[in-house]
């Protein structure tokens, strides 16, 4: 099984900044990553995947990276409704799919 | 439009039975595999079982295997999970997700409870 792991745990940005979430697996995915929201109350939703192309409709400012066994988030200028949890999730090795254990990212 | 209704949770003891269902539409039903995935209170997300566009494959979860059975009606536009044998920690919000590779749409989700 692949292990996802992310970090930090929880990330403090003030609106306006920029945030950078990471996202490790623990053998090589190619790209086969996908990065999902998740707001209080609602279903995850997907923003990214193949590492890199954002899912239809996510805004110019979220941006993935990476390949192999390193990943990043970036989402530049925070606006109010990007603070949520991030998932990210390997669909290289399956079953089973696995989820790194999320980053939440607060208001600072 | 894509939507994805999930349905069937509900509080059941230790030891019973669920049916969850899934109503899809506003696309080609029968060409995308179906997965589920659940969510424990406060818990991330964990997934459950995936079945592929003709039910030819199947899969589970370790943590599931044996006591759940993922099944679709292609005619009927609808997934489903059986759940039987329901442990305390099987407590989750369950989302039906259709899946091309990655999980591209999700239900609004389904809270199951089992109590002891």
């Amino acid at each position: 099984e692949i292990v996802m792991t992310q970090s930090p745990a929880t990330l403090s940005v003030s609106p306006g900044e920029r945030a950078t979430l990471s996202c490790r697996a623990s053998q090589t995915i190619s790209s086969n990553l996908a990065w999902y929201q998740q707001k209080p109350g609602q279903a995850p939703r997907l923003l990214i995947f193949g590492a890199s192309t954002r899912a239809t409709g996510i805004p110019a400012r979220f941006t993935g990276s990476g390949s192999g066994t390193e990943f990043t988030l970036t989402i530049s200028s925070l606006q109010s409704e990007d603070f949520a949890v991030y998932y990210c999730q390997q669909y290289d090795n399956w079953p089973p799919y696995t989820f790194g254990q999320g980053t939440k990212l607060e208001i600072k | 439009e894509v939507l994805l209704v999930d349905s069937g949770g509900g509080l059941v003891r230790a030891g019973g039975s669920l049916r969850l269902s899934c109503a899809a539409s506003g696309f080609i039903f029968n060409s995308y595999s179906m997965n589920w995935v659940r969510q424990a209170p406060g818990k991330g997300l964990e997934w459950v079982s995936s079945i592929s566009t003709a039910s030819s494959y199947i899969s589970y979860a370790d943590s599931v295997k044996g006591r759940f059975t993922i099944s679709r009606d292609n005619a009927n536009n609808s997934l489903y999970l059986q759940m039987d044998s329901l442990r305390v920690e099987d407590t989750a919000v369950y989302y039906c997700v259709r899946e091309w590779d990655y999980f591209d749409h999700w239900g609004q989700g389904t809270l199951v409870t089992v109590s002891s």
